[in-house]
């Protein structure tokens, strides 16, 4: 079975500045999506970046990018110059890209809360 | 376009008692799921549909029922609450699977005492 791991429950960054926060995962497949996810306060689920592992080339959108690294399991994500409203809770998902039904369930980390200091 | 919608947003619950959670999305996506979040952890998959009058069961659909008349409605059914069931609740919808993005309601926050 697929498992995701993110070993940082917390980070912080100051205003303006770059974070990183980590996710690794486990899986036998060759043909997966990666994503990552933000949960402010308000609860609601936004997805942010995803990744297709057959692209070598790492997904960028505006401030945020990752750091797709299939041979090492590794799916970082890069925060570019902070803003407040970044703060909230990161989850890395996994999703499988073969089969249907359940296979295709989103397959979460624990998170990682993001504070922002001004 | 609403996206998805769910209700209600908070509900306390005694043990023993039932209720249903709405979820209704109006972008006709054929697939729909429902997770359940606990204090400090990712979502996991309670349930699923493919389409209407197809469901099936996630990784913890133990205490759960759902049901899928139409393609825009997806509740789920609890029966005989337990406090084990607090936690909460987000329902999410696609195209198919596969590539395209899940798009999440804003969750229902149940607790049962």
């Amino acid at each position: 079975a697929q498992t995701v791991t993110q070993s940082q429950p917390e980070m912080s960054v100051q205003e303006a500045e770059t974070v990183t926060l980590s996710c690794t995962y486990d899986t036998s497949e060759s043909d997966y999506y990666l994503f990552w996810y933000k949960q402010p306060p308000s609860r609601q689920m936004i997805l942010v970046i995803r990744q297709e592992a057959y692209k070598q080339q790492n997904a960028t959108e505006n401030r945020f990018s990752v750091n797709f690294q299939k041979a090492a399991k590794s799916f970082s994500l890069k925060i570019s110059d902070s803003q407040l409203g970044d703060a909230a809770m990161y989850f890395c998902a996994y999703r499988s890209a073969t089969g249907g039904g359940a296979t295709n369930k989103l397959i979460f980390g624990t998170g990682t809360l993001l504070a922002v200091q001004p | 376009n609403a996206g998805v919608t769910q209700t209600p947003k908070f509900r306390i619950l005694k043990i023993g008692q039932s209720m249903t959670l709405q979820c209704t999305q109006d972008m006709n996506h054929n697939y729909m799921y429902w997770y359940r979040q606990d204090p400090g952890m990712g979502l996991k998959l309670i349930y699923y549909s493919v389409g209407a009058g197809i469901t099936d069961k996630g990784e913890v659909p133990n205490g759960y029922n759902v049901s899928r008349s139409t393609t825009e409605d997806f509740p789920l059914r609890l029966e005989l609450a337990a406090p084990s069931q607090t936690s909460v609740y987000f329902c999410a919808s696609s195209y198919q699977a596969l590539y395209n993005e899940q798009f999440f309601g804003p969750g229902t926050r149940l607790t049962v005492l």
